[in-house]
């Protein structure tokens, strides 16, 4: 089926390094869009990307979406405590006739040590 | 506030035993979804829902299923014949105007379902 892998599925960083992490496709992909889930919580919209070579940063939080439009990056700057949770990507991907349905990534857990 | 309820937060099954869970939206949102995840793992769609009576099949629907009698409510009902319901669900909705629409989901908290 279609998939939406990311990586790495685990990235263990001191507070004040950076992070990033990716999320590819085999198709191009119509948009990207990115959540957060703090531990034992839900996820949580962040951003959208639809654009080939789309930049858009969120404070720390610079997101961008491939030329080819087939892959994504989230990259942290100088992480915090509070970055800690799993980061997903997402896509609207057909799903069977004339149907989108958004597809999700396999998530990578981001732990800050203080 | 505008948001999406899930209830319960904790629900434990007995062997041979159907459970419903609840997910109640107050967002006026046309589409709304079901899905599983297990620890570590990422979300598997089960059921979704465009609009009121009519629903959908996700990737791991067998031992599920679901009902969408009101647009406000979309509650998921575990079946004896899912073998292995021990995950975290999740219910998202979305403004879903369209077949093309790229709207992002808004999340519940979660029903933490266990065997007992």
């Amino acid at each position: 089926g279609q998939q939406v892998m990311q990586i790495p599925q685990y990235q263990h960083v001191q507070e004040g390094e950076d992070f990033t992490t990716y999320c590819n496709s085999s198709t191009t992909l119509s948009n990207i869009q990115w959540y957060k889930q703090r531990p034992g919580g839900h996820p949580v919209f962040l951003i959208q990307l639809v654009k080939s070579g789309e930049v858009k940063k969120q404070k720390r939080l610079t997101f961008q979406f491939g030329e080819a439009k087939k892959n994504s990056s989230l990259h942290i700057t100088a992480t915090q405590t509070t970055d800690v949770g799993t980061y997903f990507c997402a896509s609207t991907m057909n799903y069977g006739g004339a149907t989108n349905k958004l597809i999700f990534g396999t998530g990578t857990l981001l732990a800050v040590q203080p | 506030d505008g948001g999406i309820t899930q209830s319960p937060k904790y629900l434990f099954r007995k062997e041979g035993q159907n459970v419903t869970l609840s997910c109640e939206q107050n967002l006026n949102h046309d589409a709304m979804y079901w899905y599983r995840q297990d620890p570590g793992q990422g979300l598997r769609l089960i059921y979704y829902s465009q609009i009121v009576n009519d629903f959908q099949k996700g990737d791991i629907a067998e031992g599920y299923s679901v009902s969408r009698e009101k647009k406000e409510s979309f509650p998921l009902t575990v079946t004896s014949a899912q073998k292995n319901p021990t995950a975290f669900y999740l219910c998202a909705s979305s403004p879903e105007r369209g077949h093309n629409s790229n709207q992002p989901q808004h999340f519940g908290d979660g029903t933490r379902l266990s065997i007992l």
